[in-house]
């Protein structure tokens, strides 16, 4: 199964970019990642998901490196409402999402 | 549109004691999940269907834990009897097919405390 790396914790200024690195380098060719994220006790929020092409949608942006073996998850602006627990997840197959540690981001003001 | 819904938000129970927790998934989604968070340590799948059928339960912990989805619709997850450790959170996920480039939508969560 693909895993995930992920820091496990950093911060980011109120209204400048939050870019969270994640390193998925056993991925295969057809497994997507996805990003989600937890805000405080709530469940799980997609946020993007991406397999080889650069995404963007109005909440973020992920670059995919070419070799696909680690991603960026961009945040262009953060606010104090993205502090929240980021997940990278490589989709194993067609049944579930496997979760890690993931990146506890706390945006300062 | 109704996301995904669980009851009840909270339960507190006593070792020993039952409880069922239910999921409402949205509407057409034919694929549910359950996953589930412990104090300290991340979230875990427990099992998938779909429709009416347990696509994958290899997650479940043990035989205290029941779930089920009859006709296809909503799921319960029973566990019986209850011990300490089965205290945590537990989310129900909900996705329309089974690519794996689609998303699955989370409910709020049931935080169960076993005392």
């Amino acid at each position: 199964d693909a895993k995930t790396t992920q820091p496990p914790s950093m911060d980011c200024a109120e209204g400048r970019a939050a870019n969270l690195p994640c390193n998925h380098s056993t991925i295969s060719g057809n497994e997507y990642v996805y990003w989600y994220r937890q805000i405080h006790s709530q469940g799980p929020q997609y946020i993007i998901h991406g397999l080889k092409n650069n995404e963007t949608n109005e909440m973020a942006s992920l670059i995919i490196t070419e070799d696909r073996k680690s991603s960026t998850l961009i945040l262009p602006h953060a606010t104090l409402r993205d502090t929240a627990v980021y997940y990278c997840i490589v989709r194993i197959h067609n049944n579930d999402m496997r979760f890690g540690a993931g990146t506890r981001l706390t945006v300062k003001p | 549109e109704a996301g995904v819904t669980q009851f009840p938000s909270h339960s507190v129970i006593e070792k020993g004691q039952t409880v069922t927790l239910r999921c409402d998934p949205i509407s057409g989604h034919d694929n549910l999940y359950w996953y589930r968070r412990v104090m300290g340590k991340e979230i875990k799948f427990l099992l998938h269907f779909v429709k009416e059928s347990k696509q994958d339960e290899s997650g479940m912990p043990n035989n205290r834990f029941l779930a089920e989805r009859t006709g296809g619709t909503y799921s319960t997850l029973k566990v019986q009897p209850a011990e300490l450790e089965d205290s945590g959170v537990y989310f129900c996920a909900s996705s329309q097919g089974q690519q794996h480039n689609e998303k699955l939508f989370f409910g709020s969560g049931t935080q169960l405390s076993v005392l």
